[in-house]
């Protein structure tokens, strides 16, 4: 595996589920992020970890729990969504640096019954 | 705080010619990156090309080029001999230093490209 993968890259959960989307980096990077990209509105940074270390919650509901076990590993608990939840949720690692491009994942894309 | 402006929702450019997508942004900072991607419609966020603002020089990588004009605040992506493949959603995006991580992205809305043969 190469770059940044996420599994499942589809997902139809009703609001009392609970499930997870997973993402994991093989670059090495230090700094990973959730994101949720809405149609019709601009990508919205969720969360973001560095050296496992969560550095920015943007006041994201509590039914979204992330979780990060070391640097290359990053997860996304879901409980309890809404409708207004579903949307195509990405993953992105990026190396501690000045310039700190970030590299996506496929997406999960989300759907809420 | 920062805001990021792609006032282009769509465009369409002929296979061979060439296209620039607009960027205007808006920040008080001295110090900033500025980031174009690319989504194609599988979902991808592709990164493209990266210009910081201290650089003298226009970025370019292969066939993009970036027109970044600071005292406009433009960062304006240059996709020079569109092909097929080029179509797909372009971001332009700015490092937020003030956010709480340092690292975070602001993006705008996007620019829709289409090449047509």
């Amino acid at each position: 595996e190469t770059g940044v993968t996420q599994t499942p890259r589809h997902l139809v959960m009703g609001m009392t589920n609970k499930k997870s989307l997973k993402c994991e980096q093989h670059l090495g990077h230090n700094a990973m992020y959730w994101y949720k990209q809405s149609a019709k509105k601009p990508l919205e940074l969720m969360f973001v970890y560095n050296f496992k270390e969560q550095t920015e919650n943007n006041s994201v509901p509590s039914r979204f729990s992330p979780e990060c076990p070391n640097s290359s590993h990053l997860f996304l608990h879901l409980h309890t969504l809404q409708p207004e939840d579903s949307a195509l949720y990405l993953c992105a690692s990026s190396q501690e640096r000045v310039r700190n491009e970030q590299f996506f994942g496929p997406g999960t894309r989300l759907t809420v019954l | 705080a920062q805001k990021i402006t792609q006032t282009q929702p769509g465009m369409f450019v002929q296979e061979k010619e060439a296209v620039t997508l607009d960027c205007t942004y808006d920040t008080s900072d001295q110090s900033y990156g500025l980031f174009w991607y690319k989504q194609p419609s599988s979902g991808e966020m592709i990164f493209l090309i990266y210009q910081g603002s201290y650089d003298e020089q226009n970025a370019t990588e292969g066939r993009y080029s970036l027109n970044f004009q600071k005292a406009r605040k433009s960062a304006n992506l240059v996709i020079s001999a569109s092909q097929l493949g080029d179509s797909a959603m372009y971001f332009c995006a700015m490092r937020d230093p003030n956010s709480n991580s340092g690292y975070a992205l602001n993006f705008g809305k996007g620019t829709s490209l289409l090449v047509t043969p």
